[in-house]
């Protein structure tokens, strides 16, 4: 399997533009998280899906960002309109939740977003 | 809500020598797991090593171990026989073991740790 599969790696963006974030889970997982990484913070959780529902979203910053998961395989995190202070490296993580003793989390490499 | 604390920004060892990552962690809770992530310049978190709290024994990983401190609510990282390859972020991580938890990770800051050939 490959992994969790993050695109793109780099993206480097102008304030007010719209920036969206993809992520492939490992194939058979139907746990997936979207974390943010940042100096000041620390890593964040944004939102968790499970079976491709949003079940805490808690983290999503504001209205500005929104996630989708609209099948087992694929999911986007979009920011519209992006500021500099979006500026981070977002992780997308899956996992195969069969119960907490057996759940394993497994990241992707992470897009590092750059809004100037 | 629960909080990790790593108050070692950054640590440095020789190699093949041991070194010990702290961690504290605190919470109300009498269930839960522990880990330890490594995040290298890659970018890419990897699992290093998960305790579970009702677990008395002390995790082990070939060259990994913690020391779990229920008590304390400590959870530090031993890493043995260092190698290059083991420079890296190193985060720890706390999650609940209660199913309305919906498995959120909570991460400390991370320890840099660098290793001298």
């Amino acid at each position: 399997d490959a992994g969790v599969i993050q695109s793109p790696r780099h993206e480097v963006t102008e304030m007010g533009q719209e920036v969206t974030l993809r992520c492939k889970p490992i194939s058979g997982h139907n746990s997936l998280f979207w974390y943010r990484q940042t100096m000041m913070r620390g890593l964040e959780l944004l939102i968790y899906f499970n079976n491709n529902v949003p079940i805490d979203d808690s983290g999503m910053p504001e209205d500005r960002f929104s996630a989708k998961m609209p099948n087992a395989s694929f999911s986007t995190l979009k920011i519209q309109p992006s500021e500099p202070r979006d500026s981070a490296v977002y992780f997308c993580a899956s996992s195969l939740a069969e119960g907490p003793t057996n759940e394993k989390l497994f990241f992707g490499s992470g897009t590092q977003l750059s809004v100037l | 809500a629960q909080t990790v604390t790593q108050s070692q920004p950054e640590m440095s060892v020789q190699e093949a020598e041991t070194v010990t990552l702290s961690c504290t962690y605190d919470t109300s809770e009498s269930d839960y797991y522990l880990f330890w992530y490594k995040q290298p310049p890659s970018r890419q978190m990897i699992l290093v090593i998960r305790q579970e709290a009702y677990k008395q024994q002390n995790a082990t990983e070939n060259r990994f171990s913690v020391n779990f401190q229920k008590a304390a609510k400590s959870f530090s990282l031993k890493i043995s026989d260092s190698q290059l390859g083991d420079a890296a972020m190193y985060f720890c991580a706390y999650r609940s073991a209660s199913r309305g938890s919906n498995y959120k990770l909570t991460f400390g800051k991370g320890t840099l740790l660098t290793v001298n050939p």
